[in-house]
């Protein structure tokens, strides 16, 4: 089936400016999860949906970013005031529980957006 | 707070050879699980294993294999016979809780040369 699908691809922008990226997760998967991988380095966790509610935000740097996820399925990461400091990799992965109550830990990523804040 | 240590920054062996990647991680909690992504240079990250802390068996999947050891804190990936398809970023993480964040090393870069 499809896997996580991530939009825009990349996105350029100039300091200042407001950006929206947008992630669709696996048919079905009920958490959700943004993280940003700056260059040479390993992804680093941002929030965690768990249906329509953000379970986790400690990763959020600040309240320039926000997150939404309102039908419990697409999610919305939004960066207000953008910096070039937000230039980064932004990840979605899903993951859902398994069947016959076994619980699925594997996240599943999208190919990410490039966010290059000029 | 939990931490993923991958040491090796960059590998680069010649095909065929064996190849280990190191990972040693930090948590006070009893209960967590061990990933190993790989990131080719495509940019998508494609998970290879989960490890859960109560289960120390070593595992093998074709050309891979796992070894997980708590004495020591580290859960080792090691490739025998490379392969230039091999190439690629490996990435390490925990988990503390089902479902939750994902905690990644900073990654090794593997080149594997023909």
């Amino acid at each position: 089936g499809a896997g996580v699908s991530q939009t825009p691809s990349n996105k350029v922008t100039e300091k200042g400016k407001y950006v929206e990226l947008r992630c669709d997760p696996i048919s079905g998967h009920t958490a959700l999860y943004w993280y940003r991988q700056s260059l040479g380095q390993g992804p680093e966790f941002l929030i965690y949906f768990q249906g329509t509610g953000a379970a986790d935000d400690s990763g959020l740097p600040n309240d320039r970013f926000f997150a939404v996820r309102p039908e419990g399925s697409v999610s919305t990461l939004k960066i207000q005031r953008t910096e070039r400091g937000d230039s980064a990799v932004y990840l979605c992965a899903s993951s859902s529980p398994g069947l016959a109550g076994e619980r699925a830990y594997e996240q599943y990523f999208g190919p990410g957006t490039r966010l290059t804040v000029t | 707070a939990q931490k993923v240590t991958q040491a090796q920054t960059e590998i680069s062996v010649v095909e065929k050879e064996d190849v280990t990647l190191d990972c040693v991680y930090e948590t006070r909690d009893t209960t967590y699980y061990l990933f190993w992504y790989k990131q080719p240079p495509s940019g998508e990250l494609v998970f290879l294993i989960r490890r859960n802390s109560f289960d120390e068996q070593n595992e093998i999947s074709g050309r891979y294999s796992w070894n997980f050891q708590k004495s020591t804190s580290s859960f080792n990936f090691t490739i025998t016979a490379s392969q230039v398809v091999d190439s690629a970023v490996y990435f390490c993480a925990l988990s503390v809780r089902s479902g939750n964040k994902l905690v990644f090393g900073a990654g090794t870069i593997l080149r594997v040369k023909s």
